[in-house]
C-alpha cells in the first residue's frame, strides 16, 4: 500500500528565506507527483504536476524536483513571502483508476 | 470556467438526517472524486467515477453513496448522518489518466 510522508508537520521561517519542502513515498511505481497548496478553510491549489519520466518542474519562484527510484520529491520555494504561508499537500498517483495518495502536508508561516 | 463547484458550503445536520452533496464541474473531465479531510487524518477517498454512469468505492465508503446520471455532476449522499461524518468534504475532477487533478472549494458538514 502506497504511503506519503512529509515531515516536518510545521515550519516557520523569515520572510526572504530560500526553503525547501520534503515529501517521500513508499512505492516508486508512481505516474505521477502533485503539489497542492490549501489555504485555510479552503481548498486545494495544484501547484505542480511531475510526470514519472520528468525529474523536475519549474512555476515562477516554485521548483518541484522528482527522484522516483528513491520515492523522494521536493518543493523549492525561492525568496518566500508571507503570502506563501499555507499548508503544502503532495500526492502521488498510483494503480488503476487514478487515485492519488495524499501526504498530511505542511504548514508553513513566513514571518515579515 | 467556473472550474469545480460544490454545492452547499456549509450544513448542519442532526444525527439520522440525510442530504445530498453536489460537485458539478464545467471542464468534461471523465473522473470525478470525492474526499473527506479530517484534523490528523488527511485527505482520504471516499467515492470515485471514472466515467458517466460508473462509481467506485475508495478508502472510506461506509455510510455514503454516490451516483454519477451525468458527465458533469458527482453526487455525494448520506442516508442517515452521524457525528463521525462532520467532515470537510472535498470533490475533486481529472481530465483523464496522468493528468492534473482539481478541487472544489469545499463542504462543511457538522452532524449534531
Amino acid at each position: 500500500k502506497q504511503e506519503v510522508t512529509q515531515i516536518p508537520a510545521a515550519l516557520s521561517v523569515p520572510e526572504g528565506e530560500n526553503l525547501v519542502l520534503n515529501c517521500s513515498f513508499t512505492d516508486s511505481a508512481i505516474y505521477n507527483l502533485q503539489w497542492f497548496r490549501q489555504d485555510p478553510g479552503k481548498g486545494l491549489t495544484s501547484l505542480l504536476l511531475i510526470q514519472s519520466s520528468q525529474r523536475e518542474q519549474t512555476s515562477g519562484r516554485l521548483n518541484a524536483s522528482l527522484d522516483k527510484s528513491s520515492g523522494r520529491s521536493t518543493l523549492y520555494i525561492a525568496a518566500s513571502q508571507p503570502g506563501d504561508s499555507a499548508t503544502y499537500l503532495c500526492a502521488v498517483l498510483t494503480g488503476a483508476n487514478s487515485k492519488l495518495t495524499f501526504g498530511k502536508g505542511i504548514t508553513l508561516s513566513v514571518r515579515p | 470556467n467556473a472550474g469545480v463547484t460544490q454545492t452547499p458550503k456549509f450544513r448542519v445536520l442532526k444525527t439520522g438526517q440525510s442530504m445530498t452533496l453536489l460537485c458539478a464541474q464545467d471542464m468534461n473531465h471523465e473522473y470525478m472524486y470525492w474526499y473527506r479531510q479530517d484534523p490528523g487524518m488527511g485527505l482520504r477517498l471516499i467515492h470515485y467515477s471514472v466515467g458517466e454512469g460508473t462509481t467506485a468505492k475508495g478508502e472510506v465508503p461506509d455510510g455514503y453513496n454516490v451516483s454519477r446520471l451525468k458527465k458533469q455532476n458527482f453526487l455525494l449522499g448520506l442516508e442517515s448522518a452521524a457525528p463521525s461524518q462532520t467532515s470537510v468534504y472535498f470533490c475533486a475532477s481529472r481530465v483523464a489518466d496522468y493528468n492534473e487533478q482539481f478541487f472544489g472549494p469545499g463542504t462543511r458538514l457538522t452532524v449534531l
